[in-house]
């Protein structure tokens, strides 16, 4: 059975850079077979795409956030990671990990989805 | 960026049917997937490729998609289908970006 736990701080300062990680266990992210990303949700407002990554390490963003993300992974962790720097308090979310469904070498949907974490960006 | 909008809220009594649509320039030309949110959960995928079904998603659930605008439609409503709706496209270009609609909340009367 196929999950996805985020961990990471809850509060984030703002200038600062939030660091989360999703640990997957019951799917191997070097199976190329999928790529893995993050998605969030602000505080009462709908879901934003934030990237994906595959095993080879090619990842793609969402431009409106391009600049400040990276999306990493450790094969020998089974695990992904996100980088945002120079938060603000718009950047506060949810955020949740995500398995995509993938098709002509690009993530295509989403269709596995982590429990989420809620990080906050507050001084 | 692709921009897909969706009405923000629907109300439907329970046994009805309930349609929920998805709006984007030529919409017919991308392949639309849709999520169910409940609250306090994380999204889940009941409708993949216009129409699929998941597995272990019910028959009540059902797609469409022509022209400008994609259509979820639950018939027979129940209590438990009361969630936030999400369409969702694959952009494509340079970015692969993917792209969520606005977002419908369903409640059931």
């Amino acid at each position: 059975q196929l999950q996805l736990e985020e961990s990471g701080p809850g509060l984030v300062k703002p200038s600062e850079t939030l660091a989360l990680s999703c640990n997957v266990s019951g799917d191997s992210i070097s199976s190329g077979s999928s790529s893995w990303g993050w998605v969030r949700q602000p505080p009462g407002k709908g879901l934003e795409w934030i990237g994906s990554i595959f095993s080879t390490e090619t990842a793609y963003y969402n431009p409106s956030l391009k600049s400040r993300v990276i999306i990493s992974v450790d094969t020998s962790k089974n695990s992904l990671s996100l980088r945002l720097k120079s938060v603000t308090a718009t950047d506060t979310a949810v955020y949740y990990c995500a398995r995509h469904l993938v098709a002509a070498a690009a993530p295509i949907l989403v269709d596995h989805w982590g429990q989420g974490t809620l990080v906050t960006v507050s001084s | 960026s692709y921009v897909l909008t969706q009405p923000p809220s629907l109300s439907v009594a329970a046994g009805q049917t309930a349609s929920i649509t998805c709006a984007g320039d030529n919409i017919e030309s991308y392949s639309v997937h849709w999520y169910l949110q409940r609250p306090g959960q994380a999204p889940v995928l009941v409708i993949h490729y216009d129409s699929d079904r998941p597995s272990g998603i019910p028959e009540r659930f059902s797609g469409s998609n022509s022209g400008n605008t994609a259509t979820l439609t639950i018939s027979k409503v129940e209590a438990g289908d009361e969630a936030d709706y999400y369409c969702q496209v694959w952009e494509g270009g340079s970015d692969h970006s993917i792209v969520f609609g606005t977002g419908t909340r369903v409640a059931v009367l």
